[in-house]
């Protein structure tokens, strides 16, 4: 099993670029989640979704896109990206819904720079 | 509202002691409670996890945690620290009766120091 898979691992863009990170799961989970990590800041949610077609803001969701359109993909598009939001990326996904005990599954993080 | 703190950036230990990551959390009823771990570029992975029942919670690699509800913590213990240890790990808080997505810490880094 593949797991959590996010693609690019690297990007650079400019200030006003678009882009959009890739993130896919094969094991059939309903939810699917993305979060941002800063230093000091640990972890902050910035979308999720509990099914396709089904999305939700989380914590920080400004100046970020989502859709989810089947089960297995959850992309996070960036409309135009501000030096405020480099960052590393992680998509996670895990069964059930937002509730609940499920444990997360992560991908490997999406390391993006805006100049 | 549900909140996590770790109030130590950093824990350095020396291998074979053993070692203790501090969490707190809040929540306005039971809580869900996780602890992960991130190694050098790598996602985050679980370690352990609390629902109900035994305050003691034992998981991957020798880990375990306590959960103390007088005191709203659930710190993270190893009996003997080991070198391959060292990472950044993050506490994790669900109000278990809410609907609200989980709430990290923003983690501490434990260095093993040979």
């Amino acid at each position: 099993n593949a797991g959590v898979t996010q693609t690019p691992k690297f990007q650079v863009l400019k200030t006003g670029q678009s882009m959009t990170l890739q993130c896919a799961q094969d094991m059939n989970h309903e939810y699917m989640s993305w979060y941002r990590q800063d230093p000091g800041m640990g972890l902050r949610l910035i979308h999720y979704s509990v099914g396709a077609g089904i999305t939700d803001q989380g914590e920080v969701p400004n100046g970020y896109n989502v859709s989810r359109s089947t089960t297995e993909d959850f992309p996070l598009r960036l409309l135009s990206a501000a030096p405020s939001q480099t960052s590393v990326y992680f998509c996670a996904s895990s069964q059930g819904t937002v509730s609940g005990a499920n444990v997360l599954t992560f991908g490997a993080g999406s390391r993006l720079t805006v100049l | 509202a549900q909140s996590v703190a770790q109030p130590e950036d950093q824990v350095n230990v020396a291998e074979g002691n053993p070692l203790t990551v501090k969490c707190t959390y809040s929540v306005s009823g039971n809580p869900y409670l996780f602890w992960y771990v991130q190694y050098p570029n790598r996602g985050l992975q679980f370690l352990l996890k609390y629902i109900t029942g035994d305050n003691l919670v034992k998981g991957s690699y020798g880990f375990e945690a306590e959960f103390n509800k007088s005191q709203t913590s659930f710190h993270l213990k190893k009996p003997s620290a080991l070198v391959s240890d060292s990472a950044l790990y993050f506490c994790a808080v669900r109000d278990a009766a809410g609907r609200r997505a989980l709430t990290f810490g923003s983690g501490t880094r434990l260095q093993v120091q040979p």
